[in-house]
């Protein structure tokens, strides 16, 4: 069974970092691209970026580029996104989600991030 | 970047009752490879998303086949034959032809 599970909700301050983890099982990672998606409280999902974690290929929604940085580790079958210079509209729910037999067939159970002082 | 929008925002069904939800893409979603990449996604309050159907029509593994997809090129529809109490929650259609991949806004379903 193929699962995706991510690490734990984050409190973290204006203009600080923060990274957040998703371990695949039942699936290798080289054989997928590994999404990331946001949803801010109440609103809908937004797209932040992809990662090939077989070469480490990415490509990011303009808005992200400077916001977002996806990584991969293969050996340990885990992706990662760290959050950058953070505001508080980086509040949000982020989901990872790979490709399978159809594209964002497997999601995480998303991580909430805060940033607050 | 694609736009689709999604009608209606909101959707009131008895249980029971056929409903069909569009969504409209500002350009064509047909890839050069042929396939046209276009997903439906179902979220139920506090969930993450669940894929529905895939490339316009293709359902997903497990997902019962009262749901239903079609289209072409700039409109899709999702049609579910038959409301059911756990199809309850928010739809997305989404396109992942054209990078940035995008979501529509939303349908909210509900119970009349």
């Amino acid at each position: 069974e193929v699962q995706l599970q991510q690490s734990g909700a984050e409190l973290g301050k204006p203009g600080t970092s923060v990274k957040l983890s998703c371990k695949v099982s039942g699936y290798n990672i080289r054989s997928t691209y590994m999404h990331w998606v946001n949803q801010r409280p109440g609103k809908g999902l937004e797209w932040i970026g992809r990662i090939d974690p077989a070469n480490g290929n990415t490509i990011y929604a303009e808005k992200f580029k400077s916001k977002a940085t996806l990584t991969a580790d293969t050996s340990s079958n885990t992706a990662y996104m760290q959050l950058s210079q953070l505001k508080s509209d980086d509040t949000a729910i982020y989901f990872c989600a790979i490709d399978t037999m159809g594209l964002f067939d497997y999601w995480g159970q998303g991580v909430m991030v805060t940033v607050s002082s | 970047d694609v736009v689709l929008t999604q009608t209606p925002p909101t959707l009131s069904a008895t249980i029971g009752q056929s409903v069909s939800i569009s969504c409209r893409s500002s350009q064509s979603l047909l890839d050069s490879d042929g396939d046209t990449y276009l997903n439906w996604l179902l979220q139920r309050p506090g969930q993450s998303p669940q894929l529905l159907i895939y490339s316009v029509s293709n359902l997903e593994s497990g997902v019962p086949n009262r749901f239903s997809g079609s289209g072409s090129e700039t409109d899709f529809t999702l049609k579910i034959s038959g409301v059911e109490a756990e199809d309850l929650g928010v739809y997305y259609c989404m396109q992942a032809t054209h990078a940035p991949y995008t979501f529509g806004a939303g349908t909210k379903l509900e119970l009349k």
